[in-house]
């Protein structure tokens, strides 16, 4: 059963602490998102990758966040340091053109 | 700038009885609407990809059509399962590449 997996599920740390979130891609999905949703904004773009190259991550603060795949079969998003306003659930998705398939998510609580 | 409207917030419907959703977009260049559905606690889960104008796609009790300003998800006799959020999201050529906009979702409650 193929399928997207995130983790950790839920993490909860203290503002200004590093972050690591890691994604491992649906194997031979070339194409890998990360998005990041809350009640306010709804589920926003941050970075997408194909091939493991960065083609977009115009969505996300540069400052503070970083994306990368290290391998085909990794994906991780890190903030540094981080705030209470990046309190979010994290998706990755892994997928093609025509379809997407999202993992569990990653529940982010800064605090 | 690509947007995407979807209405209503929120749907509250009796087993059996059948409505639709409605997403409105505007983008320019659509390369292709996905529908997605949503669980609580869980990520979306792709429904359906629509590339042109008078294309129609059907998944049991779901069919979605979709025209040059919207597309509509219609949930025929739907059942309790049905209940979640539907979201709907588009990619424009304009962005270049796999950049999707997301709606802000409908919340469709079925009540047996």
């Amino acid at each position: 059963d193929a399928r997207v997996t995130q983790t950790p599920r839920h993490k909860v740390t203290e503002m200004g602490q590093e972050v690591t979130m890691r994604c491992q891609p649906i194997l031979g999905h070339n194409t890998v998102f990360w998005y990041r949703q809350t009640m306010m904004q709804g589920l926003e773009l941050l970075a997408y990758f194909r091939n493991r190259a960065p083609l977009d991550d115009s969505g996300m603060p540069k400052d503070r966040f970083s994306a990368e795949m290290p391998d085909a079969t990794l994906a991780t998003l890190k903030i540094q340091p981080s705030e209470p306003r990046d309190s979010a659930v994290y998706f990755c998705a892994s997928g093609s053109e025509i379809e997407a398939f999202f993992g569990q998510g990653t529940r982010l609580t800064v605090v | 700038e690509d947007q995407v409207t979807q209405s209503p917030e929120a749907l509250r419907l009796q087993e059996g009885e059948s409505s639709s959703l409605n997403c409105s977009y505007t983008v320019s260049g659509l390369r292709g609407l996905f529908w997605y559905r949503q669980d609580p606690g869980k990520g979306p889960e792709f429904l359906f990809t629509l590339y042109s104008a008078g294309e129609e796609k059907e998944k049991e009790r779901l069919k979605a059509t979709l025209t040059k300003k919207e597309s509509f998800l219609h949930i025929t006799a739907p059942k309790p399962e049905d209940s979640a959020t539907y979201l709907c999201a588009v990619q424009g050529s304009n962005t270049g590449g796999f950049k999707t906009i997301f709606g802000a979702g409908t919340r469709l409650f079925v009540k047996a």
